[in-house]
């Protein structure tokens, strides 16, 4: 089984749609990350959280907002998504060397 | 000016080939340094962490200049499992990590 599951691994939207994606992590560890990544720009953290009570905003949190239920899961919502949302979103976790990623969410926003 | 930049390539080459990556980035205070792979429509998975003494794995060899703010990435002997997208990542502090938009590699029978 995967150490870093992601659902859904694809999803098709609507504009102003509520949408959730969640991450599950079986490897034990505190941190937690979202990224989203686009052709040409590369991975941009979103939020990330280093334990259950800690939330933090990344690079790019204007739109979204995030929830960590237990170390082990971590969600992010889109409260109304819009078109340029559209991307490949990727959870992480992390020891203090290295960032094991989920397999990704492709989301397309209509 | 993005945080880290890469070449986008593509670097097309013949198996056997070395070919080499470069990426620079901005932020002087960064602390740690990556080369990710990320295999198309896949996740990024770590290739091997950059050291500043230099470092090399098998075929692979990472090299850090803080001077000048760049890291390298050397591909010896090129397979054609090779071919992918190679991401450099730096680490301001605490795990917050940037990533390059990537560079990809197609390497040719």
């Amino acid at each position: 089984d995967a150490d870093v599951t992601q659902t859904p691994r694809n999803r098709i939207t609507k504009t102003g749609k509520r949408i959730m994606l969640e991450c599950s992590q079986t490897k034990g560890h505190d941190r937690m990350y979202w990224y989203r990544q686009d052709p040409g720009l590369g991975l941009r953290l979103i939020y990330y959280s280093f334990d259950v009570k800690d939330i933090n905003k990344g690079e790019i949190s204007d739109g979204y907002s995030v929830s960590r239920q237990a170390q082990a899961k971590f969600s992010l919502s889109l409260e109304s998504a819009i078109p340029n949302q559209t991307a490949l979103y990727f959870c992480a976790t992390s020891d203090p060397e290295t960032q094991y990623f989920g397999p990704g969410t492709r989301l397309l926003v209509l | 000016r993005k945080e880290v930049e890469q070449d986008p390539g593509p670097f097309n080459v013949p198996e056997g080939a070395t070919v080499a990556f470069n990426c620079t980035y901005s932020n002087s205070a960064s602390q740690s340094f990556f080369w990710y792979r990320q295999d198309c429509r896949k996740e990024p998975k770590l290739l091997m962490s950059v050291y500043s003494s230099g470092n090399e794995d098998g075929r692979f060899t990472a090299q850090l200049n803080r001077a000048s703010q760049y890291i390298s990435l050397l591909i010896r002997d090129s397979k054609l499992s090779d071919s992918a997208t190679y991401l450099c990542v730096v680490n301001r502090n605490n795990n917050d990590m940037r990533f390059g938009a990537g560079t990809r590699l197609t390497v040719k029978p």
